[in-house]
């Protein structure tokens, strides 16, 4: 079974800051789809960037980017000029090319001190 | 404009009473997933229709099943509700392979 392994319990950063949350993840698949999820205390879980494996180039949505190394199974988050709206729980989320099953990983509570 | 409706987004049940949720989506999706989230903890998939096929995730307990009506509809049926069974119980859907929408979630108590 696929894993995502997030090992940042709860991460802090300054606002106006930049911060990384990282992510890992486990497959002998060669084509999948991998995802940050943001989760605010609302709860409903709304998606804020996708990456094909397939692609070599990062995925970019305004502020927030990602570093997809495929060969470590390493998905990073990048969020820049950090906001207090961005504060929340961050799930990375593997998918499954046939399966259509979507892994979450335990998720990195972001902090955004003013 | 809501796209995938949880109702209700509180059920309090109790102890080995059967209880059902319910989701239903607006957006024409063929695949609804049922996720179990505990506090603090991920999202768990307990099991997904693609189409009208059923799919079950091998360590989702058979106290729960699920019902699918319906393109729109989709209900998570808990035979006998545990103390454990208390959750936030997620929706979502998704078209093939594009991002997956989700509810705002029921949260379960079971007294």
């Amino acid at each position: 079974a696929q894993t995502v392994t997030q090992s940042q319990p709860e991460m802090s950063v300054q606002e106006a800051e930049t911060v990384t949350l990282s992510c890992t993840y486990d497959t002998s698949e060669s084509d999948y789809y991998l995802f940050w999820y943001k989760q605010p205390p609302s709860r409903q879980m709304i998606l804020v960037i996708r990456q094909e494996a397939y692609k070599q180039q990062n995925a970019t949505e305004n502020r927030f980017s990602v570093n997809f190394q495929k060969a470590a199974k390493s998905f990073s988050l990048k969020i820049s000029d950090s906001q207090l709206g961005d504060a929340a729980m961050y799930f990375c989320a593997y998918r499954t090319p046939a399966g259509n099953q979507f892994y979450f990983g335990t998720g990195t509570s972001l902090t955004v001190i003013p | 404009d809501a796209m995938v409706i949880q109702n209700p987004r509180y059920q309090v049940t109790q102890f080995g009473k059967p209880v059902t949720l319910s989701c239903s989506q607006t957006l024409n999706h063929n695949v609804m997933y049922w996720y179990q989230q505990k506090s603090s903890q991920a999202p768990k998939l307990l099991f997904h229709y693609y189409d009208k096929d059923f799919n079950n995730e091998a360590d989702t307990p058979d106290n729960f099943q699920s019902r699918r009506p319906n393109t729109s509809f989709c209900f998570l049926d808990i035979r006998s509700p545990g103390l454990g069974d208390a959750a936030m119980y997620l929706c979502a859907t998704s078209r093939d392979l594009n991002r997956a929408f989700f509810g705002q979630g029921t949260r379960l108590t079971v007294v």
